[in-house]
C-alpha cells in the first residue's frame, strides 16, 4: 500500500524556519516525482514545489521561491521542504504528493498533511 | 500566476449530472493535454479522480469523466450520488513559469 507520512508542522514564528519531512512506502520512490501542496484554513489548494526522481530538476511557486528548498533522500525514501523567512501567509496544511509515473502529470497519492502555523 | 478559474459551488439531484468547469489560458489547459482533477472531502486529503485530461485512474467510477474543449476543462458527474458531495479542484501542468497550477475549487452539494 502506497503511504505518505508528513510531519514536521508546528506553530512558529513570523520570519522564522522550518523544515517537514515526508516518509514514504510501498512504493519505489527513488524513481517517483514527488511534490508539495499547501492549503491555507477554509482555502484552496496550492501547488507548493516539486521535485524530480533524482534531485535534478526543482520547481517553486512564485510566492515561496527564494524562501523554500525541496530536497530527497533516497536511501532513506524521504522527501523534505525547508522553510525561512515564513510569514502568516504560509500558514497552511503542507501535503506531500507523490506524482505519477510515465509522462502524465498529476498527484496520484496524497499524505495526510502536517499543519504549519505563522504566528506571534 | 493565476488560479485556474471554477465555479464556486455546483448542485443537484440523486441520479443527475452536473459539469464543473475549469477555465484557464492556453499556457496551462489549453497549451497542455495534462488537466487532472481532484475530490476531497471535509478533513480529508484530497483525491485524485481524473489525469491526462479524461483518463481515471484504477479503483475511480466511471460515473466520472474528464473532457477539454480550448482553454476550458470540464469534469462532469453523471448519476449524482450523497457520496459525491465534496470540493473538487481541477490541475494543470503550465509553461508559465511554475509547474502546476490548481483551480479555485468547486463545492458540490447534493440535494
Amino acid at each position: 500500500e502506497v503511504q505518505l507520512l508528513a510531519s514536521g508542522g508546528g506553530l512558529v514564528q513570523p520570519g522564522g524556519s522550518l523544515r517537514l519531512s515526508c516518509a514514504a512506502s510501498g512504493f519505489t520512490f527513488s524513481s517517483s516525482g514527488m511534490s508539495w501542496v499547501r492549503q491555507a484554513p477554509g482555502k484552496g489548494l496550492e501547488w507548493v514545489s516539486s521535485i524530480s526522481s533524482t534531485s535534478g530538476n526543482t520547481y517553486y511557486a512564485d510566492s515561496v521561491r527564494g524562501r523554500f528548498t525541496v530536497s530527497r533522500d533516497n536511501s532513506k525514501n524521504t522527501l523534505y521542504l525547508h522553510m525561512n523567512s515564513l510569514s502568516a501567509e504560509d500558514t497552511a496544511l503542507y501535503y506531500c504528493a507523490k506524482r505519477l509515473s510515465g509522462s502524465s502529470k498529476g498527484f496520484d497519492c496524497w499524505g495526510q498533511g502536517t499543519l504549519v502555523t505563522v504566528s506571534s | 500566476q493565476s488560479a485556474l478559474t471554477q465555479p464556486a459551488s455546483v448542485s443537484g439531484s440523486p441520479g443527475q449530472s452536473i459539469t464543473i468547469s475549469c477555465a484557464g489560458t492556453s499556457s496551462d489547459v489549453g497549451g497542455y493535454n495534462f488537466v487532472s482533477w481532484y475530490q476531497q472531502h471535509p478533513g480529508k486529503a484530497p483525491k485524485l479522480m481524473i489525469y491526462d485530461v479524461s483518463n481515471r485512474p484504477s479503483g475511480v467510477s466511471n460515473r466520472f469523466s474528464g473532457s477539454k474543449s480550448g482553454n476550458t476543462a470540464s469534469l462532469t458527474i453523471s448519476g449524482l450520488q450523497a457520496e459525491d458531495e465534496a470540493d473538487y479542484y481541477c490541475s494543470s501542468y503550465t509553461s508559465s513559469g511554475t509547474f502546476y497550477v490548481f483551480g479555485t475549487g468547486t463545492k458540490v452539494t447534493v440535494l
